[in-house]
């Protein structure tokens, strides 16, 4: 049972064009929510965030937007620069006694063409 | 800037060996985590550890273990590994909310 899918294994967008990436959950105990960004042969890099309370975070070109009743969220790049070529994952975490656990989505595979 | 090393980047090992995998952070973070990642599938919690010799089943932990005996650092144990453990394993530690990750080790069993 997955509580969490990024349903674009893939995307592909040009230099300086907007790059949207789409995670949906279904665990309504989550309450904070993370991106992070992988490299080839590194660990993944945390990105930006949201809490449940908000519905819209912002980090310089990252934007992150949150819909609760849809349990949708979505990340915008903009614009997108060939060193954003990355896997990007979503991790929703639930509150409470969780300790930090993040449960994570499959990633998307995001390529950036100059 | 928090640090999070592991012990090898690349490992090949044979069917039925036991492997010790290690993982050292230096913030002083109460949380640890190993996951594995695969192709398609993201990554998949094996174990985590809240407290020094402390330890919780994550969501895949059948054929592995691990051991916490100080707070900076998490083992993860393959007993006897198998072909289908072949996998990148990345440890992570936290506080709060955000985990950092290590780089990564490459384990093939042959």
């Amino acid at each position: 049972d997955q509580q969490v899918k990024q349903n674009s294994p893939s995307l592909s967008v040009q230099e300086g064009r907007i790059s949207i990436l789409n995670c949906d959950y279904t665990n309504s105990m989550f309450d904070y929510f993370l991106w992070y960004k992988k490299y080839p042969a590194e660990g993944p890099t945390f990105l930006i965030s949201i809490s449940s309370i908000k519905d819209k975070n912002e980090d310089g070109r990252f934007t992150v937007f949150l819909n609760k009743s849809a349990k949708h969220l979505s990340l915008h790049i903009v614009p997108s620069q060939p060193g954003d070529s990355a896997v990007y994952f979503c991790a929703p975490q639930a509150g409470g006694t969780s300790y930090g656990k993040l449960t994570f989505g499959q990633g998307t595979i995001l390529t950036v063409h100059p | 800037d928090v640090k999070v090393t592991q012990s090898s980047r690349y490992l090949v090992k044979r069917t039925g060996e036991k492997v010790f995998l290690e993982c050292v952070q230096d913030m002083d973070h109460e949380n640890m985590f190993w996951y594995r990642q695969d192709p398609g599938l993201g990554l998949r919690l094996i174990y985590f550890s809240y407290d020094v010799k402390m330890k919780e089943k994550g969501d895949i932990p059948e054929g592995y273990s691990v051991s916490r005996e100080k707070k900076e650092r998490f083992s993860l144990i393959l007993e006897s590994a198998s072909t289908n453990q072949t996998s990148m394993y990345l440890c992570a530690s936290s506080l709060y909310y955000e985990q950092y990750f290590g780089p990564g080790t490459r384990l093939t069993v042959t």
